[in-house]
């Protein structure tokens, strides 16, 4: 079984500062992907940033970087410069390969994050 | 390229009816999966559909059912609704059958039902 854990319901942030989003996992699979997605109040799940668990490099996307640590089980994503439109809650999710074949996405409970002007 | 779209946007019902919700996938992917979000939590698997056939499932009653037909779009049915099945119902599509395991599920706005 797979599991991810979010620990922060909410976060604040200054207008143009950084941010980190917490995201702990656990998996039995020998291999898996992690995933962030941004919900707007819309309820549209956005795609962010993906991180493979072997690959060698932390995942980056434009204001949007992973600092994956492996063998702690993490997967926190930093949003640098953060802007007003940044307002939204952050999901943590992974997928594995399980010797049956690919498992579904798994998402954490999500950390909604404010930016003040 | 149109991405994934969802009908209806909001839905109420009342108890004990059934609900028919829609999805059409991304241009270019053939595997649909359903999701539920209830209020303030992360969404939960209910299934995944390939080839028209039912592939995965998550941990839900029977009464939630679902189809996928020739083109690619789907459907999830909700059966004698509770109130604890209102929610947001998103559908997640992707290219293959779950494609790979890094593969990103491309989200659609999705349905809020509401049973009263």
């Amino acid at each position: 079984a797979q599991k991810i854990t979010q620990t922060q319901p909410g976060m604040f942030v200054q207008e143009k500062e950084a941010v980190t989003l917490d995201c702990t996992y656990d998996t039995s699979d020998p291999s898996y992907g992690l995933f962030w997605y941004k919900q707007p109040s819309s309820g549209e799940m956005i795609f962010l940033i993906y991180q493979g668990s072997y690959d060698q490099q932390n995942a980056t996307e434009g204001r949007y970087s992973l600092n994956f640590q492996k063998a702690r089980k993490s997967a926190n994503l930093v949003i640098s410069a953060s802007q007003l439109g940044d307002s939204a809650m952050y999901f943590c999710a992974m997928r594995g390969e399980s010797g049956s074949g690919n498992t579904p996405l798994v998402f954490g409970k999500g950390t909604r994050l404010s930016v003040i002007a | 390229d149109a991405g994934v779209t969802q009908s209806p946007t909001h839905l109420i019902k009342t108890r004990g009816q059934q609900v028919t919700l829609r999805c059409s996938p991304k241009s270019g992917h053939d595997t649909v999966s359903w999701y539920q979000q209830a209020l303030g939590q992360g969404p939960q698997f209910i299934f995944q559909y390939y080839e028209e056939e039912e592939r995965q499932r998550g941990n839900f009653p029977d009464r939630f059912s679902g189809h996928q037909f020739p083109n690619y779009s789907s459907e999830l049915n909700v059966n004698a609704l509770l109130l604890g099945d209102s929610a947001l119902y998103l559908c997640a599509s992707s290219p293959g059958p779950a494609s790979s395991y890094n593969s990103p599920l491309h989200f659609g706005n999705g349905t809020r039902l509401t049973v009263t």
